[in-house]
């Protein structure tokens, strides 16, 4: 069984902070590693994907990097803004996506 | 709108009930997946159609009945549901059964047993 987990579960931070959280997941057999963001009553949007150990990738504010040796990706926000307050997941795939449970960021102005 | 289109958005129904959730793309995407979405689990992933055949059922009881009638349509079939099954249901697409590709998630159907 393949367990995909995130931390922290929650976070408040105030508008202009900086963040970062963490997605760990099993090594073998690793094939890709994925963020989504989720806003509330919307749907899960791709923020990443990435396969390749040492993958860095950036969106405006936002990066990701991964660590496929030792079972990690960690997602960065630099300069949070409020719009920025949603889950974040985390999907691991072997051979199929399996997600975490996410990482519910809060900004307040 | 995402490209994926869920309908209904709520859905109440018995436990003697027959109903059904729709998805549909129209972003020519080969790959189609349902996941549920329980109170404080993860997304757990449910069925994956590709090229419009069943290639996984995740020991999903059999009240639940997918149908894949082509590419840009998927059905999930409900009958005898029990209260527990009470979820947020997400359909979602990919170019193809491969992870190399963000899925692209419809806004789900909010499902209530009662």
């Amino acid at each position: 069984i393949l367990n995909v987990e995130q931390s922290p579960q929650s976070l408040h931070v105030q508008e202009g902070d900086s963040t970062n959280f963490t997605c760990s997941f099993p090594s073998s057999n690793f094939y890709a590693l994925h963020w989504y963001r989720w806003e509330t009553a919307k749907s899960p949007e791709a923020l990443f994907v990435m396969t390749l150990n040492g993958d860095e990738k950036k969106k405006g504010r936002i990066s990701a990097t991964l660590n496929t040796k030792e079972g990690y990706s960690y997602l960065y926000i630099k300069g949070s803004q409020p719009e920025d307050s949603a889950t974040y997941l985390c999907a691991c795939n072997t051979d199929k996506l399996i997600f975490g449970t996410g990482t519910r960021l809060q900004v307040f102005p | 709108e995402t490209g994926v289109t869920q309908t209904p958005r709520h859905l109440v129904m018995g436990m003697t009930n027959k109903k059904s959730l729709k998805c549909e793309q129209h972003l020519g995407h080969n790959a189609m997946y349902w996941y549920k979405q329980s109170a404080k689990k993860p997304l757990e992933l449910m069925f994956v159609y590709s090229l419009e055949e069943r290639v996984e059922n995740n020991s999903v009881p059999s009240r639940f009945s997918p149908e894949c009638p082509n590419s840009s349509h998927l059905f999930l079939h409900l009958h005898t549901l029990q209260p527990e099954d009470s979820a947020l249901y997400l359909c979602a697409s990919s170019p193809v059964r491969s992870s190399d590709y963000g899925y692209t998630f419809g806004s789900g159907t909010r499902l209530t047993v009662v």
